[in-house]
């Protein structure tokens, strides 16, 4: 059974990089995309985009200049980088794995919750 | 980007009744539709997609239906299990992937 892991520092500074992996376990992410979505404290969901397996990707536009999604197959990881972040990035962030692009979402992550300090 | 609007934002029900959801698209997201269920200090789970197909493991009670700009995700009678977040999700038109605000379950 496939299984998805968020992991990255729990406390970035405002300002820096916010960087996140998703390693996949007991499955492949050959043929698959990683769609990271967050969620602030009490409040809804965000897609921030997805990465397919080839490295293609595709963003919200409302983070697009600030996100960069990447994928090393190597280590069956998909990674986020969020630059110069605020109070407002503070969130838990999820990964999702799904085999079309355009799609709903089966498997998760268990999130990890990110803390922007001023 | 379509704006997916849930209602109501609460709604209280006894267990063994039924709970109807709604789901408003801003523009027709034909039947790609999918509906989750997340409990607090857990990730979403999925539980229809295709507006109306259960996901693997989902009990008969959790029903999907709608297409184009309405949708409706009905729960036959209320398990304590059940009380929980539900949001919407539309994967039509994109980017972005837009969810809904979200409709908290709660006891009656």
């Amino acid at each position: 059974q496939v299984q998805l892991q968020e992991s990255g520092p729990g406390l970035v500074k405002s300002s820096e990089t916010l960087s996140l992996t998703c390693t996949v376990s007991g499955g492949s992410l050959t043929g698959y995309y990683c769609s990271w979505i967050r969620q602030p404290p009490g409040k809804g969901l965000e897609w921030i985009g997805f990465v397919y397996y080839s490295g293609s990707t595709s963003y919200n536009s409302s983070l697009k200049s600030r996100v960069t999604m990447s994928v090393d197959t190597s280590k069956d990881q998909f990674s986020l980088k969020l630059t110069s972040v605020t109070a407002a990035d503070t969130a838990v962030y999820y990964c999702a794995r799904h085999y079309y692009d355009g799609s709903s979402y089966s498997v998760w992550g268990r999130g990890t919750l990110v803390t922007v300090s001023s | 980007e379509i704006v997916m609007t849930q209602s109501p934002a609460t709604l209280s029900v006894s267990p063994g009744e039924r709970a109807t959801l709604s789901c408003r698209a801003s523009q027709s997201v034909s039947s790609k539709l999918a509906w989750y269920q997340q409990k607090p200090g857990q990730a979403p789970r999925l539980l229809i997609y295709g507006a109306s197909t259960r996901a693997t493991g989902i009990p008969a009670r959790f029903s999907g239906s709608g297409s184009g700009t309405e949708f409706t995700l009905t729960i036959s009678s209320l398990q304590s299990e059940d009380f929980a977040v539900y949001y919407c999700q539309q994967y039509n038109s994109w980017p972005p992937i837009t969810f809904g605000q979200g409709t908290r379950l709660e006891i009656k």
